[in-house]
């Protein structure tokens, strides 16, 4: 299974954009890159997820490098809602065999007021 | 819409006893997924299911868990002979079969199992 690298934690002031990073250095090229966030006492939520482009949606948006090694999660105006530990995933595709979504321990967001 | 239900929120058990969570996918997703989670960790593959068939499961499984969709809507875990170990929370997460949500999991908000 592919892997995800991540910072155990990071802070940003409220109203303030995060950029949230994810190393996936073995990505084969059918894996999509997937976000997803859990906020405390809750199952984790979808944010965003994408291929080769950059996504964008109304949570956040994603960019993703050239040779698709690192994304990054922006959330352009943090707010305390958002705090929660988000986990960035490598979703094989199907035809690979298997279906499975492998999270790892994600990045604690703290935000300040 | 309710989302994706899963019964009992809590539940606490003796070591030994078994143990069944259910969860009920939103209806028309036929892509159904369990996950364990402990405390600090991220969530944890355990078996995926598509329609009824049983496509994928853990190779961490033991055999005390087994998993079941009889008709392709909800589905059970059930641990036998619990353990201390097993203490998790037991997350259950469905998607749709086509379209753009298909690659998105929509979870539940978990069965939290306590083993003493």
């Amino acid at each position: 299974d592919a892997k995800t690298t991540q910072p155990n934690s990071m802070e940003s002031n409220e109203e303030e954009p995060v950029h949230l990073p994810c190393n996936h250095s073995t990505i084969s090229g059918t894996d999509y890159i997937h976000w997803y966030r859990q906020l405390p006492s809750q199952g984790p939520e979808y944010v965003i997820h994408g291929l080769t482009s950059n996504v964008n949606n109304r949570m956040a948006s994603l960019a993703i490098a050239e040779d698709r090694k690192s994304s990054t999660l922006i959330l352009h105006r943090a707010t305390l809602r958002d705090a929660a530990v988000y986990y960035c995933i490598l979703r094989a595709s199907p035809v690979s065999g298997t279906y499975k979504y492998i999270f790892g321990t994600g990045t604690r967001l703290k935000v300040l007021a | 819409d309710t989302g994706v239900s899963q019964d009992p929120r809590h539940k606490i058990t003796k070591r030994g006893q078994n143990v069944t969570f259910r969860c009920d996918p939103i209806s028309e997703h036929n892509r159904l997924y369990w996950y364990r989670q402990t405390l600090g960790q991220g969530p944890e593959f355990l078996t995926y299911f598509q329609n009824e068939a049983q496509l994928e499961k853990s190779r961490l499984l033991s055999d005390r868990f087994s998993a079941e969709r009889p008709k392709g809507s909800f589905s059970t875990l059930e641990i036998q002979r619990t353990e201390q170990g097993d203490s998790a929370m037991y997350l259950c997460a469905s998607s749709p079969p086509t379209g753009a949500g298909a690659n998105v999991l929509t979870f539940g908000a978990g069965s939290r199992l306590t083993v003493l």
